[in-house]
C-alpha cells in the first residue's frame, strides 16, 4: 500500500544534542510538509517542500532545519533541542496538482528530550 | 484570512449515541473541507472531504455536508462505538491557493460503552 513512513516512532534525545527526524513516502506526491504537535493542540506547520521549493513558516525557529534529496525523502534536522521541542513530529504529503488538497500523514515520531 | 472554528471540548457519549461535532470556516472564495481523526499515539488520518457547496462527504457511518450559506461543516455520526474515541480535526484548503491546510483546534471524543 502507498504510504508515508516515519522512521523512528520513538526518539529520545539529550538537551542540546542534534536529531534527526526522517520520512519517506511510495505515493510519488510533489509537496511534504513537517508539523510539530504538542499534547491537546492542533498541527503546527513547520515548513512544507512543494517538489524542491522549500517554503519556511514565519514563525519557525531557526533551530529547525529540513532537507528534501529527492521525491521519496524528507528530513527533519533540530539542531540544538530544548526541552520545549519535546513533541509529536508529523510527517504529511499532498499531490500538489492544484485539485486534491488533502494531506496525508505519517504516523509521528515521539520526540524526548531530556 | 482563513479560519476554522470547531466545538470545544472534550465531549462524552454513551456507546450508540448520536454525535455531531461542529465546525464553521472563514474563507474567501470556495474552500475544500476536511475532517481528519486521530486516534492516541498515531497520525492524523483523512476522515472524509468535500470540495463544493451542498457535496456531503460519508466514511465509516461518518458524514458531513458543505454549508455555505451558513460556512459550516459539522460532523455527524448516528450512533457511535468505543472505537471511535479520538480527536477530530476540521480543516479547510483554500483552492487555488497555497498548499497548505487550517485546522480548527481539534475535539476529543470519548464513548463509554
Amino acid at each position: 500500500d502507498a504510504m508515508v513512513i516515519q522512521n523512528p516512532r520513538y526518539q529520545v534525545t539529550q538537551f542540546g544534542k542534534p536529531v534527526t527526524l526522517s520520512c519517506s513516502q511510495t505515493l510519488n506526491h510533489n509537496v511534504m510538509y513537517w508539523y510539530q504537535q504538542k499534547s491537546s493542540q492542533a498541527p503546527k506547520l513547520l515548513f512544507h517542500y512543494y517538489d524542491k521549493d522549500f517554503n519556511n513558516e514565519a514563525d519557525t525557529p531557526d533551530n529547525f532545519q529540513s532537507r528534501r534529496p529527492n521525491t521519496s525523502f524528507c528530513f527533519l534536522d533540530i539542531r540544538s533541542p530544548g526541552l520545549g521541542d519535546a513533541a509529536m513530529y508529523l510527517c504529511a504529503t499532498s499531490p500538489g496538482d492544484r485539485v486534491s488538497y488533502e494531506q496525508y500523514f505519517g504516523p509521528g515520531t515521539r520526540l524526548t528530550v531530556t | 484570512g482563513n479560519s476554522v472554528t470547531q466545538m470545544e471540548g472534550p465531549v462524552t457519549l454513551s456507546e450508540e449515541a448520536f454525535l455531531t461535532i461542529n465546525c464553521t470556516y472563514t474563507a474567501t472564495g470556495y474552500p475544500s473541507l476536511f475532517w481528519y481523526v486521530q486516534y492516541p499515539g498515531e497520525g492524523l488520518q483523512l476522515l472524509l472531504k468535500a470540495t463544493k457547496a451542498d457535496d456531503k462527504g460519508s466514511n465509516k457511518g461518518f458524514e458531513a455536508t458543505y454549508r455555505k450559506e451558513t460556512t459550516s461543516f459539522h460532523l455527524e455520526k448516528g450512533s457511535v462505538q468505543v472505537s471511535d474515541s479520538a480527536v477530530y480535526f476540521c480543516a479547510l484548503a483554500y483552492q487555488g491557493g497555497s498548499e497548505k491546510l487550517v485546522f480548527g483546534k481539534g475535539t476529543k471524543l470519548t464513548v463509554n460503552p
